[in-house]
This record gives structure tokens, C-alpha cells and sequence, in this order.
């Protein structure tokens, strides 16, 4: 059974027009992260929760927020999409904010921006 | 700025063979390395995190080594099936200024078996 879930998979928008991913999670871990992978390129990390803390990453565009509105659920809205925010956004898990511990991920989101 | 380096980017191999990549890191404040499997849409999964300079972890047919003082780390897949056939990415977490929970990804090595 999936323990993160993100939805949808693949996600098309217009250049400018907002759009929101999102991610859910069964294993009540108590962080929740975004990363952003470009094509070829290596996953990045953009911001994550710890609790209901946000912690943005210092080179994360201010185009991207974030929502985290229960221990379950964290939403990635992207305010006006630009072609270079095509990407493949990955959302995963972690029981506490330590490198020590493995990450679950989501399947991803497949963004396209046209 | 904290670079990962994977090689090879990627690798063609038949049924049976033994293959290994590397994962290359910064040698300083090191924390942890994880490695990762990532299939075809499907999502990532953890192989193994690693801590410990000279760390040697298996599952299964695969196993990985860890040399934090020269900053590298090899997967080593024995006898290759097609069910193997991912994206291996390796991330590495540096202590440095105290926050440890910030993986750097390299950008894969996609390994493709032939039966």
C-alpha cells in the first residue's frame, strides 16, 4: 500500500496560471519535504515542514509556497509557472529531520507548463 | 557548494553480469549517504543509509561500501536481473553548521538489464 501519495501524477498548466501539487501520507512522519527535479538533472531540495514548522531552502524562487494545514497533508502551490518550472516535484517523509533516517517518497508529479 | 558526482551516468548490461557504480562526495563534514533505487514510475526507494566510514551494507544481491575519508561510495549489484533495471541515486548529508537533515542528490546512474 502507498504510505506517500501525490496527485495528481502528471499535472499540465498554462504559463502564468497557478497550480497546486499535492501530497499526503500514512505513516505520520513528522517531516514532509518538496523536491524539484529537472530533467537530467539531480533532485533539489526546495523546502520542508518539521511539525508545522517551514524551512524554506535560500535559493527556492519566492514563486513557490508551500502549505502544511495537518500532519497528513502538504501542498506545493506554484504561484505563476514559468517554462523552467517544468519539472518532476517528488514529496517524501521522514520521522524526524535527520540524515540518519531514510526517506519515503511520493511517486512524483510530472509537471508540464505550456 | 556541495557537489555529488555519479558515474557512470548510465550503464547497459545483460542478464547475469555484476556491475557497480560510484558515488563521489565531499570528504569534509560528512554526516550520512543514502542510496536509493527509483523505478520507472514508481517511487524512490531507500537501499541503504550509510554513517559510519568503512560501512559495508547488503540486501539481497545488492551492496554497498563507504569511504568517508576520500569521499566516494560503490554499488555493487551481483548477477544483474532485469528487475534491477531503476535509476540508482546516492545523496549525501553534510553536518556542517550543525543542520544534518539536508540530502544533496547526484544525478543517477540509470542502469538498464538486458535479459
Amino acid at each position: 500500500d502507498a504510505m506517500v501519495i501525490q496527485n495528481p501524477r502528471y499535472q499540465v498548466t498554462q504559463f502564468g496560471k497557478p497550480v497546486t501539487l499535492s501530497c499526503s501520507q500514512t505513516l505520520n512522519h513528522n517531516v514532509m519535504y518538496w523536491y524539484q527535479q529537472k530533467s537530467s538533472q539531480a533532485p533539489k531540495l526546495l523546502f520542508h515542514y518539521y511539525d508545522k514548522d517551514f524551512n524554506n531552502e535560500a535559493d527556492t524562487p519566492d514563486n513557490f509556497q508551500s502549505r502544511r494545514p495537518n500532519t497528513s497533508f502538504c501542498f506545493l502551490d506554484i504561484r505563476s509557472p514559468g517554462l523552467g518550472d517544468a519539472a518532476m516535484y517528488l514529496c517524501a517523509t521522514s520521522r524526524v529531520p535527520s540524515g540518519g533516517e531514510k526517506l519515503f517518497f511520493g511517486s512524483g508529479t510530472q509537471l508540464s507548463v505550456l | 557548494i556541495l557537489n555529488v558526482e555519479q558515474s557512470p551516468q548510465s550503464l547497459h548490461v545483460q542478464e547475469g553480469d555484476s556491475t557497480n557504480f560510484t558515488c563521489s562526495f565531499p570528504s569534509s563534514n560528512f554526516y550520512a549517504l543514502h542510496w536509493y533505487r527509483w523505478e520507472t514510475a514508481k517511487s524512490p526507494e531507500a537501499l541503504f543509509v550509510m554513517t559510519l566510514n568503512g560501512d559495508e551494507k547488503k540486501k539481497g544481491r545488492i551492496s554497498a561500501t563507504l569511504n568517508t575519508k576520500e569521499g566516494y561510495s560503490y554499488l555493487y549489484i551481483k548477477g544483474s536481473q532485469p528487475e534491477d533495471s531503476a535509476t540508482y541515486l546516492c545523496a549525501f548529508i553534510s553536518n556542517y553548521g550543525g543542520a544534518t537533515n539536508k540530502l544533496i542528490f547526484g544525478t543517477g546512474t540509470l542502469l538498464a538489464v538486458q535479459p
